[in-house]
């Protein structure tokens, strides 16, 4: 159980465009989820917070309209990275917690790698 | 001081051998706190939690927790080549949204 998919898990695009990411919690209600940027070697950095039918609370430093978070249902949220530049390169990942307590883990999808030409 | 840390390794450890891994954390009323697993390139994984203080076991994995010195750590017994990869400690705190904070990481190898 506890499975969540995140869709793409690569792109490739030129530089301004706006891509959309995918995370989908698959067999259990996330009433949070979290977004995540990993750069090469680094560690995990969370960007925001999605919460459902609410406004996603972001961390500091992170634009919230080059980063628009949508988490319209209890098994979905999306984040769409806004004209896309070279420096947005990078791996996102999210994350989910089931809603049927704050000490669930968090069940992490597989990532989406996202290069800007 | 960050409030999860991490010694960065690399840890080497031969084949068969255990690898001992630790965090210390310094939210006091930190309640919940998780070791995941991370390969190259790929997302973290959960492999344990721990909510209490004293040993978990699951397999060849041991959390082991002492809140009053604000330490969790990992033991992988047997450790396996394939046990390679960056170990997280996560720990949940007492702050607004109940969000995980990670430590930066070990990077653990086993060489055969």
């Amino acid at each position: 159980g506890a499975v969540v998919s995140q869709h793409p898990s690569w792109v490739i695009c030129k530089s301004g465009t706006s891509v959309k990411i995918e995370c989908r919690s698959l067999d259990f209600q996330a009433t949070t989820m979290f977004w995540y940027r990993q750069f090469p070697k680094q560690s995990l950095m969370l960007m925001a917070t999605s919460n459902e039918g609410s406004k996603a609370t972001y961390e500091q430093g992170v634009e919230k309209d080059k980063f628009l978070i949508n988490h319209a249902s209890l098994t979905l949220s999306t984040l769409t990275v806004t004209s896309a530049h070279p420096e947005d390169s990078s791996f996102y990942i999210c994350s989910a917690r089931s809603h049927r307590g704050d000490n669930q883990p968090q069940h992490f999808g597989d990532g989406t790698r996202l290069s800007i030409l | 001081q960050k409030e999860v840390e991490q010694n960065s390794g690399p840890l080497s450890v031969p084949e068969g051998a255990i690898a001992s891994l630790n965090c210390t954390y310094s939210d006091r009323g930190s309640q919940s706190f998780f070791w995941y697993r991370q390969y190259s390139g790929k997302s973290p994984e959960l492999i344990m939690s721990i909510y209490s203080n004293g040993d978990k076991e699951d397999g060849r994995f041991t959390a082991q927790l002492n809140k009053a010195s604000q330490y969790v750590s990992l033991l992988i017994r047997d450790s396996q080549p394939s046990d390679s990869a960056t170990y997280l400690c996560a720990v949940r705190g007492n702050n607004a949204g109940n969000m995980l904070t990670f430590g930066g990481g070990t990077r653990l190898m086993v060489k055969p």
